[in-house]
């Protein structure tokens, strides 16, 4: 049972445009929400995260938008560019039962010049 | 600063046999894990240590084994190699205190034939 759904799969965008990636939970418990970027051939690392407390967080072109009463998130980049091709994760954490981290099966975008 | 490393970064097994993969973190964090990346199934959980002499089961212990050396080292061990095991392994840690994120090795590509 996939904790995390997130949507699309993939993703092809232009350059100069916004690319969304959607994510939605079912549990409760999950108290933060941490996006990763993952280059081919690494490790993910993190972009942005966000608790539940907030809305929306911003930081340069990459926003997370959070509605908690419909349990959903979303990755904003906004004036994409070709370096931002890559693959992105969305991921919840549940500190109360070992501070495990859920993953998403993961967004393939690829901007186009 | 080498956050968290890994060995070996590649390795061909023969279905049966046995390996470990290392991995250890420099960060001084609590929590550490290792996860499976497999094509359209994201990042998925093998086993993790919430903390110095803990272990726990993640969504997919089943074939493997690990140890928690001590707080910097957290090893991945396959008994009896199966092809069904061939994937990306990540190892990574996280602090465990509210709001910190996780930080994930380089990766280990793992075939078994």
């Amino acid at each position: 049972q996939q904790q995390v759904k997130q949507s699309p799969q993939s993703l092809i965008v232009q350059k100069g445009g916004i690319s969304i990636i959607n994510c939605a939970y079912e549990n409760t418990a999950f108290d933060y929400f941490p996006w990763y970027q993952q280059f081919p051939g690494k490790g993910p690392a993190l972009l942005i995260a966000i608790r539940p407390d907030v809305s929306e967080k911003k930081e340069g072109r990459f926003t997370i938008s959070f509605n908690k009463s419909a349990k959903q998130f979303s990755l904003h980049i906004m004036d994409s560019q070709p370096g931002d091709s890559a693959t992105y994760f969305c991921a919840a954490r549940m500190q109360n039962t070992g501070n495990q981290f859920y993953f998403g099966t993961g967004t393939s975008l690829t901007v186009i010049p | 600063n080498a956050g968290v490393t890994q060995t070996p970064k590649f390795q061909v097994l023969k279905t049966g046999q046995s390996m470990t993969l290392q991995c250890a973190q420099d960060m001084n964090h609590n929590s550490m894990y290792w996860y499976r990346q497999d094509p359209g199934m994201g990042l998925r959980l093998i086993y993790y240590s919430a903390s110095e002499g803990t272990t726990d089961k993640g969504e997919v212990p089943n074939g493997y084994n690990v140890s928690r050396l001590n707080k910097r080292e957290f090893s991945l061990r396959l008994e009896s190699a199966a092809p069904s095991q061939t994937s990306v392994y990540f190892c990574a840690s996280s602090s465990g205190t509210s709001g910190n994120t996780i930080y994930f090795g380089e990766g280990s590509w793992l075939t078994v034939v």
